[in-house]
């Protein structure tokens, strides 16, 4: 059973378009948000995280749109550039929990020049 | 050190044989992971461990699969009569206290690779 679902898969993009990736969740303990890139090779680094108080963040070209009552969560990548070209997983957990995030399968990003 | 650090970068065994990966964490750092990334599968949590606590075991897929942590820092993660199913990229990861919103250093991994 995947608790975190993301779609799509893969992505191409033209560079200066925006990137959505999408995730759905089943699990309401979950209170913790995160995005993950994965560059070829390197372990995942964490790019941007929210919390479910707040509907959205952003921090520079990326934002994270939250949607408690549909238990989805999305990062938009604005003005994608070649070097986004990654893979991107989103994850999730719960303060008091296993304190262990969970991971969504992961989507690969490709911006063409 | 800079970062989480994982040994080897790349492992190849045949099928039956048995492999340890190792992973140092960032210094101080009292909570380590690992996961296994395989082809399309996102990533698997395996094994946690936090301080003196004992190690959450829930996702090792089977007793073939151990994880151990000297002296609250380095770990090694043992697969015992490896299977070609085990192959996969190996991630440690480490973060400060181990709580749920907390960034997760991750290493670079280890590509295991089983004929």
């Amino acid at each position: 059973q995947q608790q975190v679902k993301q779609s799509p898969q893969s992505l191409i993009v033209q560079k200066g378009g925006i990137s959505i990736i999408n995730c759905a969740y089943e699990n309401t303990a979950f209170d913790y948000f995160p995005w993950y890139q994965q560059f070829p090779g390197k372990g995942p680094a964490l790019l941007i995280a929210i919390r479910p108080d707040v509907s959205e963040k952003k921090e520079g070209r990326f934002t994270i749109s939250f949607n408690k009552s549909a238990k989805q969560f999305s990062l938009h990548i604005m003005d994608s550039q070649p070097g986004d070209s990654a893979t991107y997983f989103c994850a999730a957990s719960a303060q008091g929990g296993s304190e262990k995030l969970v991971f969504g399968k992961g989507m690969k990003l490709t911006v063409n020049p | 050190g800079a970062g989480v650090s994982q040994s080897p970068s790349n492992k190849v065994t045949e099928k039956g044989k048995d492999v340890e990966l190792r992973c140092d964490p960032i210094s101080g750092h009292t909570a380590l992971y690992w996961y296994r990334q395989s082809l399309g599968q996102g990533l698997e949590f395996l094994i946690y461990f936090q301080g003196n606590s004992a190690p959450d075991k829930s996702g090792l897929p089977s007793d073939r699969f151990s994880a151990e942590r000297t002296g609250g820092s380095v770990s090694t993660l043992t697969i015992q009569r490896t299977q070609q199913e085990d192959s996969a990229v190996y991630l440690c990861a480490s973060s400060s206290t181990g709580q749920s919103n907390e960034k997760l250093f991750f290493g670079s991994g280890t590509q295991l690779s089983v004929l």
